[in-house]
């Protein structure tokens, strides 16, 4: 059965903290993404990384790094954080199938992140 | 940005009734996928429908995909109570990372029993 796991279902976090969001997957996915979630905004692409030590920014990179030192593992810092990074923050994961696209990601339960 | 759009943003039904989602894009796409979060979790994808495809099934759930009006529905037959839940289309664009989805905003779907 294909699992994503993430570290904390829920953070609370202080403004200027370093923060680290882990994710573990166990299907020797290629391919595995950060998204943060908000109410009327919908799901928004902060990075991913599509092999060990590659990422490429998504949408909304600013603010965020990420760190993918092994293949299984993909970690999402808040170098400083700041009330604006509440939100919900989901994991998730895909392999290359065809080469036509359509990889389906798999995702994890989500970290409920709150910065006072 | 966003490139799918769910359509409405919430729909309530009674439970056996048939519940339809649409989802407009703006860019020409490889795939469409149909994805269900239930409150507080991680998305489950539900269905996938490729560009040459115009309907799929798949148990209580029926995709249509009309790429001249880039537009796709999700129906769900028969609903039940655990089918309330959000439910959200994501696209890849063709010509782009083919793993890369684009979500859009949801639809938020209640099942009154």
């Amino acid at each position: 059965d294909v699992k994503v796991t993430q570290s904390s279902r829920y953070l609370v976090k202080r403004t200027g903290e370093k923060v680290f969001l882990e994710c573990v997957q166990d299907m020797d996915h290629e391919n595995m993404f950060w998204y943060r979630q908000d109410p009327g905004l919908g799901l928004r692409l902060i990075y991913f990384s599509y092999d060990v030590k590659m990422k490429e920014k998504g949408d909304i990179p600013e603010g965020y790094s990420v760190s993918r030192e092994k293949k299984e593992r993909f970690s999402l810092i808040l170098e400083s954080a700041s009330t604006n990074q509440t939100s919900m923050y989901l994991c998730a994961s895909s392999t290359w199938t065809s080469g036509i696209g359509g990889d389906t990601q798999y995702f994890g339960p989500g970290t409920r992140l709150t910065v006072l | 940005s966003q490139q799918g759009e769910e359509d409405p943003q919430a729909l309530s039904i009674q439970e056996g009734e048939n519940a339809t989602m649409n989802c407009s894009y703006k860019t020409s796409i490889n795939n469409l996928q149909w994805y269900r979060q239930n409150s507080g979790r991680g998305l489950v994808h539900l269905i996938l429908i490729r560009s040459n495809e115009r309907e799929k099934h798949s148990g209580r759930l029926r995709v249509t995909l009309d790429t001249s009006k880039k537009s796709s529905s999700l129906l769900i037959t028969a609903s039940r109570a655990a089918d309330t839940a959000s439910y959200f289309c994501a696209t890849d664009r063709s010509g782009g990372s083919n793993y890369k989805l684009t979500f859009g905003k949801g639809t938020l779907l209640t099942v009154n029993p």
